[in-house]
């Protein structure tokens, strides 16, 4: 299947500072991008999604200015976690789509962001 | 609404067979996955149903019923390694995956 990788896997930092995860669909080129939220034993949640070259579009209660995307190419999207607080601790995981048939998204590993 | 529903939580046998149902309302449906993730690890494709009837792979068999909004995954053989979240999501009229809170499956020896 396509392969999907993420950076960093694990980050942890201060409180107040900002943290950027890269997304980077490695053999496909991805003409929409996801990115997840996951707190310990509850399910996904989806925050946005991005498609190549457009501003993306934030799910409900999603703080666009907090969490900025940018997914400037078919094969790279960014997550950028303004001012990361204790309560942005979480696993975040980026998903990609491609033009298969099945519109079948392919997972990044996530990256489990801690704040201090 | 959307609404995905599958059990909490289900404990099975080593060796044994296991049925984790799904059912769904949602706006339009273009396809059902099954998702397998393990703990603080990302979700791992299983299956793949759009048109009724049962899609079987090695040990992990799905079945899809559009009339009922209904789904199972049926693993059989199972393993030690098969203990994780399964995860049921629908794909809607937007192309978007709603996605199930998850089954925690244990097996015990």
């Amino acid at each position: 299947g396509a392969v999907v990788s993420q950076h960093p896997s694990w980050v942890i930092c201060k409180s107040g500072t900002s943290v950027k995860i890269e997304c980077r669909s490695l053999d496909f080129q991805a003409t929409t991008m996801f990115w997840y939220r996951q707190f310990p034993k509850q399910s996904l949640m989806l925050m946005a999604t991005s498609n190549e070259g457009s501003k993306a579009t934030y799910e409900q209660g999603v703080e666009k200015d907090k969490f900025l995307i940018n997914h400037a190419s078919l094969t790279l999207s960014t997550l950028t976690v303004t001012s990361a607080h204790p309560e942005d601790s979480s696993f975040y995981i980026c998903s990609a789509r491609g033009t298969s048939e099945r519109n079948e998204q392919f997972f990044g590993p996530g990256t489990r962001l801690t704040v201090l | 609404g959307q609404n995905i529903d599958q059990p909490t939580e289900m404990t099975a046998t080593e060796g044994a067979i296991v049925q984790i149902n799904c059912t769904y309302q949602t706006s339009g449906f273009n396809g059902l996955f099954w998702y397998q993730q393990h703990a603080g690890e990302a979700p791992t494709f299983l299956s793949y149903n759009v048109l009724d009837g049962l899609e079987e792979k090695g040990r992990f068999s799905s079945f899809l019923s559009r009339s009922k909004g209904y789904s199972y995954l049926l693993l059989k053989e199972l393993q030690m390694k098969d203990s994780a979240s399964y995860l049921c999501a629908v794909m809607d009229s937007n192309y978007q995956l709603i996605w199930g809170a998850g089954t925690k499956l244990i097996i015990k020896p």
